[in-house]
């Protein structure tokens, strides 16, 4: 069983549509990355959480520790938030990164 | 600017070379770190460095060498005993080891 699963793998939307990604893992974690791959393969760190929520322009990250489960919301979805979004477990210094394989969307005007 | 820089962003090489791969940041971040994307699959790590004159394997070293002489630089050698080395190649940095991660722009290898 993979330590970390995200879902769905894939998903489309219409521009305007409020777009939900969904990361489990398996294993305990210090904290929980979500990273954003664009078209072209750069990637950016989007959020880097331990608890709770945070919030960045249309993006929300939610991680409940206790179901080791972690939820990325995009609202007011825009044809330039296509990308790969990929859901990262952090065990601490001590600790590899875990990737998970990531959920491609795509959003239509 | 700060920031991560792979050069170059596509290169192409013939069986049986060794490649290297450059990674530069200027972001003064002690760790850096390689890794490998296929078409549908995760990230994988290569190696990754904590701080000067210090590199570890990661899980898909095999076939790669790397040098960290520099806190800026972090270039990974794809030698000739790596099997499939046609991929897409990330380098990231953070500022202590395993934190958060900065990447760079990626530089795609074909080996025909």
């Amino acid at each position: 069983k993979n330590e970390v699963e995200q879902s769905p793998q894939n998903l489309t939307a219409q521009e305007g549509e409020f777009i939900t990604i969904n990361c489990s893992y398996s294993v305990g974690i210090s904290a929980l990355h979500w990273l954003q791959q664009h078209p072209g393969g750069g990637i950016v760190s989007l959020f880097m959480l331990s608890s709770g929520k945070k919030k960045h322009g249309r993006l929300i990250a939610t991680i409940n520790i206790q179901e080791k489960h972690s939820s990325l919301h995009i609202t007011a979805s825009h044809p330039r938030d296509s990308a790969v979004y990929i859901c990262v477990l952090g065990g601490g210094s001590n600790y590899k990164l875990t990737f998970g394989k990531g959920t491609l969307l795509t959003v239509n005007p | 600017d700060g920031g991560i820089t792979q050069s170059p962003k596509y290169l192409f090489r013939k069986e049986g070379q060794n490649v290297t791969l450059s990674c530069e940041q200027n972001l003064n971040h002690d760790a850096m770190y390689w890794y490998r994307q296929d078409p549908g699959q995760g990230l994988r790590l290569i190696y990754y460095s904590q701080i000067v004159n210090d590199f570890q394997k990661g899980d898909i070293a095999e076939g790669y060498s790397v040098s960290r002489e520099k806190k800026e630089s972090f270039p990974l050698t794809v030698t000739s005993a790596q099997k499939n080395p046609t991929a897409f190649y990330l380098c990231a940095s953070s500022i202590t080891l395993w934190g958060e991660q900065y990447f760079g722009p990626g530089t795609r290898l074909t080996v025909t």
